[in-house]
């Protein structure tokens, strides 16, 4: 079945520390892939996305990806995490041949500790 | 560019009853979708409108589920004979389509419903 995975539930890091959010997907053909954050109460808000191109995005507040077709995998990172990017953050992708639907992963809660 | 917003964004009804949830999309995004996400979750997708078309729904949409997007601007989620298995957050999501195949979508904040 097409879908995408993220393997962590929770990732806790310290302030200005370095952060990974993990995200793998099984699918045929070439997926588009985004990331999502979502705080508390909010709907999700697009961080950035992978159409085609140079596999590393740079999306808003300093957050990239990395897209790694033999892995399958758009891991987050982003170099220096702040308290303020606490929050749930969703992996989706959107397959060529359905354009209509966004699949979900089940979400990272990121807890970054001052 | 006024974002997407659902109204109401809490709704509490006693099981049985039916509600209504309104999504308002950014005014030129022809696509607009709903989703269903429960704690935990990433947003189940619900069905999906192309202007006043509905195109696609999803099986975890009933029958006691219908949704409208009568002149291809704000959208309608009704629920009927509401069951407690329906509460979770409802989000609205709308974006470019047609040609435009990269773009992401636009969420509300979301209606949030309870079932006692």
């Amino acid at each position: 079945a097409q879908s995408v995975a993220q393997p962590e539930d929770q990732v806790n890091v310290a302030e200005g520390n370095p952060l990974t959010v993990k995200c793998t997907y099984s699918v045929s053909g070439n997926p588009y892939l985004f990331w999502y954050v979502q705080y508390p109460n909010r709907g999700l808000q697009f961080l950035l996305k992978y159409i085609t191109g140079d596999n590393l995005v740079k999306g808003s507040y300093g957050f990239e990806a990395e897209f790694n077709k033999s892995q399958t995998s758009f891991h987050l990172k982003k170099p220096s995490a702040l308290v303020s990017d606490s929050a749930l953050y969703f992996c989706a992708v959107r397959f060529t041949y359905n354009f209509n639907k966004f699949y979900f992963g089940s979400g990272t809660k990121l807890n970054v500790k001052p | 560019d006024t974002g997407v917003s659902q109204d109401p964004r809490h709704k509490i009804t006693k099981r049985g009853q039916n509600v209504t949830f309104r999504c308002d999309p950014i005014s030129e995004h022809n696509r607009l979708y709903w989703y269903r996400q429960t704690l935990g979750q990433g947003p189940e997708f619900l069905t999906y409108f192309q202007n006043e078309a509905q195109l696609e729904k999803s099986r975890l949409l009933s029958d006691r589920f219908s949704a409208e997007r009568p002149k291809g601007s704000f959208s309608t989620l009704e629920i009927q004979r509401t069951e407690q298995g329906d509460s979770a957050m409802y989000l609205c999501a709308s974006s470019l389509g047609g040609a435009v195949r990269d773009q992401p979508q636009h969420f509300g904040d979301g209606t949030r419903l309870s079932i006692l």
